[in-house]
């Protein structure tokens, strides 16, 4: 495809119920970024894969968020036990080469809603 | 802590008006800073990236300015347009890969 996308692009879920959010990269960019937006406010980072290699994961805010990259190109953020402090926006962002010196294209996100 | 800061919050313009929206950070070392432009329910979208030797970009009606030097930066819009009603959002690179986000301006033009 052209750019980034994530599916769904909302989801709303009942508390204390798992999700499963997905990011298909643009093919060949090797860096893929996981980012929570909350209301108003600025992306902040959970995670980060070099190909299938998650090298950074200490944005992750608990243990019941969990990222995969298996084969290097989609990757999954799974919530399990979702709180209403989940409700965020989740972005995905992939990279061609280093993150620090090329830019990252944003996919649209997906709007979790817990209730 | 490594931080970026963002002023004002947000701003509300006429179209054909110009506006500056800036950028205040503390990353160290840094590597570079970009501004990002993110329409209501969608992702953020570059619009310059600058190096610590760079003190000036600019991008269609948008030009960016850095001064590496008192760690501020600022982003111009000449000639407002409708559709640069946005959140306008500064980030910083450091010597890892681990962009930092401001919290934005939040952009609104009117007729």
């Amino acid at each position: 495809g052209a750019g980034v996308s994530q599916s769904p692009r909302y989801k709303v879920a009942k508390r204390g119920q798992d999700v499963a959010l997905r990011c298909d990269p643009i093919s060949g960019h090797v860096s893929l970024f996981w980012y929570q937006q909350a209301l108003g406010q600025g992306p902040e980072f959970l995670t980060y894969f070099q190909n299938e290699a998650q090298l950074d994961k200490s944005g992750l805010p608990s243990d019941r968020f969990f990222a995969e990259r298996p084969e290097g190109s989609v990757s999954t953020l799974k919530i399990q036990r979702t709180q209403q402090e989940d409700s965020a926006v989740y972005l995905c962002a992939t990279v061609a080469g280093r993150a620090s010196y090329n830019e990252q294209f944003f996919g649209p996100g997906t709007r979790l809603t817990v209730l | 802590k490594n931080q970026v800061e963002q002023s004002p919050q947000s701003l509300i313009i006429l179209e054909g008006k110009n506006c500056t929206l800036q950028c205040n950070y503390t990353v160290s070392p840094f590597s570079n800073l970009r501004w990002y432009k993110q329409d209501t329910g969608r992702g953020p979208v570059s619009l310059t990236i600058m190096t610590f030797s760079e003190n000036t970009k600019s991008n269609g009606r948008y030009t960016a300015t850095l001064d590496a030097d008192t760690k501020q930066s600022s982003l111009h819009i000449t000639a407002s347009q409708l559709s640069d009603s946005a959140s306008y959002i500064c980030v910083v690179s450091g010597n890892t890969d681990k962009l930092i986000f401001g919290t934005g301006t939040r952009l609104q033009v009117f007729p």
